[in-house]
């Protein structure tokens, strides 16, 4: 069974740094790109960041760019999301995604993270 | 940049058939494939709609999607609906200047 489990998630205060991870199990991890998409509460879905396979493709919003950094390792079928310098609009469920090979869209993802950005 | 724009909330009665639209700000809907994304209360998405028009295996045949460059935008219509079917649907295009863009969700009521 395809499975991805992400943890990491929490509070913290602004200005702060959280790394998340997303383990992967029951598929080749290395031979696919991998996504961070977020849903603040009570918002709709955002993406957020994209990895290929290899890592010789980064993506990041706008939103992010300068402050995350996306980063895997095949070996241990992981996928990790650096956080800094984090504000309050930061504040979501996290939710890692694999990108079904060859096309732009995600499938599975993990049941998300929640981390809180609060003073 | 384009946006995607989802009505926020539809509703109808069980048994009854619901399309859900999403527009495209600009540029074609047809340049890049839409996908349909469920989200049930306090679940992940999953997908029910890809590459336009195509079900996974596992989405019944009452969930379909389609396209129209008229209006520039893509649909998502469910027939013979059923309570398991209330959930939020967001639909999510790509290009390779925005990247991925999702809409802003529709949140679906059978009542």
């Amino acid at each position: 069974e395809v499975q991805l489990v992400e943890s990491g998630g929490g509070l913290v205060k602004p200005g702060g740094s959280l790394r998340l991870s997303c383990a992967a199990s029951g598929f080749t991890f290395s031979s696919y790109s991998m996504n961070w998409v977020r849903q603040a509460p009570g918002k709709g879905l955002e993406w957020v960041s994209s990895i290929s396979s290899s890592s010789s493709y980064i993506y990041y919003a706008d939103s992010v760019k300068g402050r995350f950094t996306i980063s895997r390792d095949n070996a241990k079928n992981s996928l990790y999301l650096q956080m800094n310098s984090l504000r309050a609009e930061d504040t979501a469920v996290y939710y890692c995604a694999r990108e079904i090979t060859g096309t732009k869209w995600f499938d599975p993802w993990g049941q998300g993270t929640l981390v809180t950005v609060s003073s | 940049n384009f946006m995607l724009t989802q009505p926020h909330s539809v509703s109808e009665s069980p048994g009854k058939t619901v399309t859900i639209s999403c527009t495209r700000s600009s540029g074609s809907i047809a340049s890049n494939y839409v996908q349909w994304y469920q989200q049930r209360p306090g679940s992940a998405p999953t997908t029910v709609i890809y590459e336009d028009n195509q079900r996974p295996s596992g989405v019944p045949d009452r969930f379909s999607g389609s396209i129209d460059s008229s209006s520039n935008s893509a649909s998502l219509t469910i027939s013979g609906l059923k309570t398991e079917d209330e959930a939020d649907y967001y639909c999510q295009s790509y290009d390779s200047s925005n990247l991925w863009v999702f809409g802003g969700g529709t949140k679906l009521t059978v009542l």
